[in-house]
């Protein structure tokens, strides 16, 4: 499709566990960005991507959350050692660059860890 | 910093009547302002957005959204609600200050229109 694309749409985990997040951007656009949505909150910055390279990851909340873009498309967000607190929706958002705040937001993926 | 806050957790309508969803920032450049809508189950939708240039933005679905500088407000108005138009919305700032496109975002406003 034409969207932003996410998978797994639902991933149930256990404490401890390790767990993949993947976003498919719109082809074409350069940047990318992972957020983080808890239940009745707005979405919460992660990690901006500008093609290859993180170009601001201040929003990662530890050193267990670690994201990458190895050829500028496709983006992983990984977690170590998921904890209860990790449970959210996250986000994956792409846009051109060039246009301010025009992002382009896939559906998510809903993590639950158990 | 950037931060943006909307002070109503829900808002309620009827159909047919105007509505208003509140939205104020903060920033220490000049703002980039946006309203996104989200509904069950699906992605976050942009609306509309204000850069530069004149006060009163127009966006999808009959919206708009009027910038106020001095209030620091970027409240989301409607003329004529649908019930279709219940959702998630969400008002956004950019910092014009920030290198990044990265936006923050209010914690929601619930809006309901009843029939």
């Amino acid at each position: 499709g034409a969207g932003v694309s996410q998978t797994p749409s639902n991933k149930v985990t256990e404490k401890g566990k390790y767990v993949e997040l993947r976003c498919d951007p719109i082809s074409g656009h350069t940047a990318l960005y992972w957020y983080r949505q808890s239940l009745g909150q707005g979405p919460e910055f992660l990690i901006y991507f500008q093609g290859t390279g993180a170009a601001d990851d201040s929003g990662l909340p530890n050193d267990r959350f670690f994201a990458v873009r190895p050829e500028g498309s496709v983006s992983t967000l990984k977690i170590q050692r998921t904890e209860r607190g990790d449970s959210a929706v996250y986000l994956c958002a792409s846009s051109t660059g060039t246009t301010p705040g025009e992002l382009f937001f896939g559906e998510g993926s809903r993590l639950t860890v158990l | 910093a950037q931060s943006v806050a909307q002070p109503e957790d829900q808002v309620n309508v009827a159909e047919g009547n105007p509505l208003t969803v509140k939205c104020t920032y903060s920033v220490s450049g000049n703002p980039y302002l946006f309203w996104y809508v989200q509904y069950p189950n699906r992605g976050l939708q942009f609306l509309l957005k204000y850069i530069t240039g004149d006060n009163l933005v127009k966006g999808s679905y009959g919206f708009e959204a009027e910038f106020n500088k001095s209030q620091t407000s970027f409240h989301l108005k409607k003329p004529s609600a649908l019930v279709s138009d219940s959702a998630l919305y969400f008002c956004a700032v950019r910092d014009s200050n920030n290198a990044g496109n990265m936006l923050t975002f209010g914690g929601g406003t619930r809006l309901m229109v009843k029939p």
